[in-house]
């Protein structure tokens, strides 16, 4: 059973960092791409970062852009993000997500971790 | 405000069938036939319903069935019951700078 099980999310201060992990198993990790999808309270999906199975690739929406960085160790069966210079429109439940079909779609997602931005 | 347009709010009885559309451009929905639909109950993670416009995962029932024309991709759920009460996103490949783009999301009522 394919399982995805995020933790590392809590309340951090304006300008702060925060590192997210996501946990695997039940798959061969190191065969798919991963992802990092957002949900602020209230509101709808946003995409935030891709990385590749081997992380060759790794893409980020605009809006994190310079401040986020995803990486994978595929060793540990572990996908990351790492968050700084955090901003109050960072606030969501955060989302790691299997990617598949070569980028086209999330087949599987874990639980969410929420991540709070706030003074 | 989204990239892909859908409507805040649908509603059914029970087995009858609604359709949710989802409405991008040709950099998007138009573009590519990937074009993915997700599931969601209050409190919980995304659930994959469709994918590649009208591909069904393992598991889900068929029921459910996706299309696309042009720009516009739909999302149909026949024989309605209460269990499909839900928070529906469409999504899509984007050749724009953001990659993936998902819609506002629709509310689906079973009446």
């Amino acid at each position: 059973e394919v399982q995805l099980v995020e933790s590392g999310g809590g309340l951090v201060k304006p300008g702060g960092s925060l590192r997210l992990s996501c946990a695997a198993s039940g798959f061969t990790f190191s065969s798919y791409s991963m992802n990092w999808v957002r949900q602020a309270p209230g509101k709808g999906l946003e995409w935030v970062s891709s990385i590749s199975s081997s992380s060759s690739y790794i893409y980020y929406a605009d809006s994190v852009k310079g401040r986020f960085t995803i990486s994978r160790d595929n060793a540990k069966n572990s996908l990351y993000l790492q968050m700084n210079s955090l901003r109050a429109e960072d606030t969501a439940v955060y989302y790691c997500a299997r990617g598949a079909g070569g980028y086209t779609h999330f087949d599987y997602w874990g639980q969410g971790t929420l991540v709070t931005v706030s003074s | 405000q989204s990239a892909l347009t859908q409507p805040a709010s649908v509603s059914g009885s029970p087995g009858q069938s609604i359709t949710i559309s989802c409405t991008g451009t040709s950099s998007d929905v138009g573009g590519y036939n990937y074009v993915s639909w997700y599931q969601q109950h209050p409190g919980k993670a995304p659930k994959l319903m469709i994918y590649d416009v009208s591909n069904r995962p393992s598991g889900v029932s068929n029921r459910f069935s996706g299309s696309k024309s042009g720009n516009t991709a739909s999302l149909t759920i026949s024989g309605l019951q209460a269990e499909d009460e839900a928070d529906y996103y469409c999504s899509s490949y984007t050749s724009s700078r953001l990659n993936w783009v998902f819609g506002g999301g629709t509310k689906l009522t079973v009446l």
